[in-house]
């Protein structure tokens, strides 16, 4: 079975840019969780999604925001990028809830410019 | 709000030498789950504990959970170069919403 992947893995936007990364859960997975994490940090919690619905929410501005499709995939998009948004954004799949274990794809590297 | 704290923040060992890191959270835990980082990887799962004093072991790892399920170590016997990463510890918020993480401890292993 595939493991969670994203897309793309790099990416560089300049200030102000709107952007869009994906990822797709592992099979039979129905929860999607998004992280950013900065050089030398812990993973932070953006959001996570759980059958489509938010389930939960991070100390994120509302320029971040995500969703769920039928399939379980998901997106997350940031809006007017600042350069303090450059980082890892890591998507983990689970079964359920946030406190089940999380299996994480291998990120996608945001460069703001 | 919810913290989980983790020291020591960086530890560099001799190959064989043994590792702990130690994991504190400012509220109780319905349970502790632990990951490691490979440099220039992405988190991986390692181990969910659940009860209160719970031990399990993994080869030459060995977790622990505090019997007031605030706290947990990782222990590694011997070092091998295999094992240097970050090793984060996460537990969920109380809403059971989110997963709080450590800052993480460093490992390097000099051969």
């Amino acid at each position: 079975d595939a493991g969670v992947t994203q897309s793309p893995t790099h990416l560089i936007k300049t200030r102000g840019q709107h952007v869009t990364l994906r990822c797709s859960p592992i099979s039979g997975h129905k929860s999607v969780s998004w992280y950013q994490q900065v050089l030398g940090q812990g993973p932070q919690f953006i959001f996570q999604y759980y059958e489509k619905e938010e389930r939960g929410r991070g100390n994120f501005p509302d320029r971040f925001s995500a969703r769920q499709f039928p399939n379980y995939s998901s997106e997350l998009n940031v809006n007017a990028l600042l350069l303090g948004d450059s980082a890892l954004y890591l998507c983990a799949s689970s079964l359920g809830r946030a406190s089940y274990e999380q299996y994480f794809g291998p990120g996608t590297r945001l460069t703001v410019t | 709000g919810q913290q989980v704290m983790q020291i020591p923040q960086y530890q560099h060992v001799q190959e064989g030498e043994d590792f702990t890191t130690y994991c504190n959270s400012s509220t109780t835990l319905s349970n502790i789950q632990w990951y490691k980082q490979r440099p220039g990887g992405h988190p991986v799962f390692l181990i969910q504990l659940v009860k209160s004093g719970e031990v399990k072991k993994q080869k030459r790892l060995t977790f622990q959970f505090g019997e007031a399920k605030k706290n947990s170590s990782l222990h590694i016997t011997a070092t091998q170069t295999t094992d240097v990463g970050t090793y984060f510890c996460a537990g969920p918020a109380g809403n059971n919403r989110k997963l709080i993480w450590g800052l993480g401890t460093s490992l390097a292993v000099n051969p």
